[in-house]
């Protein structure tokens, strides 16, 4: 099965900018979507198809896709921005969704 | 708006059975496939379930053989009837909608209903 594989962690001064990588093979070829969660909340969409944003989520927020690694990017990073960000996608051969183990952004 | 609003969860011993509800509003609920998801203590989170328009079923190896997905759109919710439930089963269950198309993501999902397995 497929795998994706995140950093446990990330650190980022508020205002610089944090980058959160999934690694997985081939995952260029591929679709990946980010999802952050807030202690005690559901999920919430952030990026999809790589790169696009749904509607209400900040630019500071940013995706990219090449290669072996997934890249979600935060901006000017804030406080309001520590969670725990998921990637994940679609594995059309097999109809399983996969998703990575998880990455805590800590803003200090 | 778009939402979704699972119930059902609680209290079960290890072996017993469980019957989750996910009810979805603001959206023609037939267009749309839907999933279920979990969430253990502490932990990441789990694809376990979906259901495609045409209530095709696809399970993760985990719960395959003891929980089972379905669908009723006149009421505009999905089902997850847990069965043997094992102590590992402990966690919170969202249910999903999934994405049009043959690129799948969830949005939105709904707020989570905790099933606790203990004996």
């Amino acid at each position: 099965s497929y795998v994706l594989t995140q950093p446990p962690s990330v650190s980022v001064s508020p205002g610089k900018t944090a980058r959160i990588t999934c690694g997985g093979n081939k995952i260029g070829g591929r679709s990946v979507h980010w999802y952050q969660q807030k202690p005690g909340q559901a999920p919430l969409l952030v990026i999809y198809y790589d790169s696009e944003r749904p509607s209400g989520i900040p630019e500071r927020f940013a995706g990219s896709n090449s290669g072996n690694t997934a890249t979600l990017t935060i901006s000017r990073a804030e406080a309001g921005d520590e969670a725990d960000y998921y990637c994940q996608l679609w594995d059309g051969s097999t109809d399983r969704y996969v998703f990575g183990s998880g990455t805590k952004v800590t803003v200090l | 708006q778009v939402q979704l609003v699972e119930s059902g969860g609680g209290l079960v011993k290890p072996g017993g059975s469980l019957r989750l509800s996910c009810a979805a509003s603001g959206f023609t609920f037939s267009d749309y496939y839907m999933s279920w998801i979990r969430q253990a203590p502490g932990k990441g989170l789990e694809w376990i379930s979906s259901i495609t328009r045409l209530s095709d079923t696809s399970y993760a190896d985990s719960v395959k053989g003891r929980f089972t997905i379905s669908r009723d759109d006149a009421k505009n919710s999905v089902f997850l009837q847990m069965d043997s439930l094992r102590v590992d089963d402990t966690a919170v269950y969202y249910c999903a909608r999934i994405s049009w198309g043959e690129v799948r993501w969830f949005d939105p999902w709904g707020q989570g209903t905790l099933v606790t397995v203990s004996s």
